[in-house]
């Protein structure tokens, strides 16, 4: 699995799009970038994936750039409840073994 | 959508004692888990792979005697915490494998005092 680096932390204003960066610049072609996020003391939430298209559904958008060696996760419109520790993780789609999990960024979103 | 089941949500135990934790796939099959375990501000590190049937496989530290895995059914693995000691205090994660994606348990924060 490709190697990715994610800041360790980032506020955000509730109301606010919170943007998470992602760096991923050993990316195989045919490696995804999936999101997760663990809320404290839960298991982690599955929020998003991609190949090389950008990506949106209820939770969020992912947005890949045109060679792939970065993306960023936006939440529209952050809540108090999206306080989390957001997880970038790179992989082929199905390799039937564990997901490898990184530092993450933890986002803090504050009233 | 999937859910995997988790039990207990934490638990506090004496050193020396054993805790079992037990991770159910509910409403589908899981042939294939993985444990993880989380020390406070860390991320998830995984400790073993459990497949339905066969021995766990374990990752490189982890004590086989002292975390005893067991998934003897496709809805249902354990994970035993033998002996049990403060440092072994932690938050466990069991995820399962479904539709060519992972959902995971809600944890199990294991306190030995």
């Amino acid at each position: 699995d490709a190697k990715t680096t994610q800041p360790t932390s980032m506020d955000c204003a509730e109301g606010r799009a919170a943007n998470l960066p992602c760096n991923h610049s050993t990316i195989s072609g045919n490696e995804y970038v999936y999101w997760y996020r663990q809320i404290h003391s839960q298991g982690p939430q599955y929020i998003i994936h991609g190949l090389k298209n950008n990506e949106t559904n209820e939770m969020a958008s992912l947005i890949i750039t045109e060679d792939r060696k970065s993306s960023t996760l936006i939440l529209p419109h952050a809540t108090l409840r999206d306080t989390a520790v957001y997880y970038c993780i790179v992989r082929v789609q199905w390799a039937g073994n564990m997901l490898t999990f990184g530092g993450g960024t933890r986002l803090m979103v504050k009233p | 959508g999937a859910v995997v089941s988790q039990h207990p949500s934490w638990v506090i135990c004496k050193s020396g004692t054993s805790v079992k934790i037990e991770c159910r796939s509910l409403d589908f099959q899981a042939t294939t888990m993985f444990w993880y375990r989380q020390f406070p501000k860390q991320s998830l590190m995984l400790m073993a792979t459990s497949n339905e049937g066969s021995k766990a496989t374990y990752e490189q530290g982890v004590e086989k005697d002292k975390f005893l895995i067991n998934h003897a059914s496709l809805t249902l693995s354990t994970l035993t915490v033998t002996s049990a000691h403060p440092e072994d205090s932690s938050f466990y994660i069991c995820s399962a494998t479904l539709d060519r994606g992972y959902t995971f348990g809600s944890g199990t924060r294991l306190t030995v005092v």
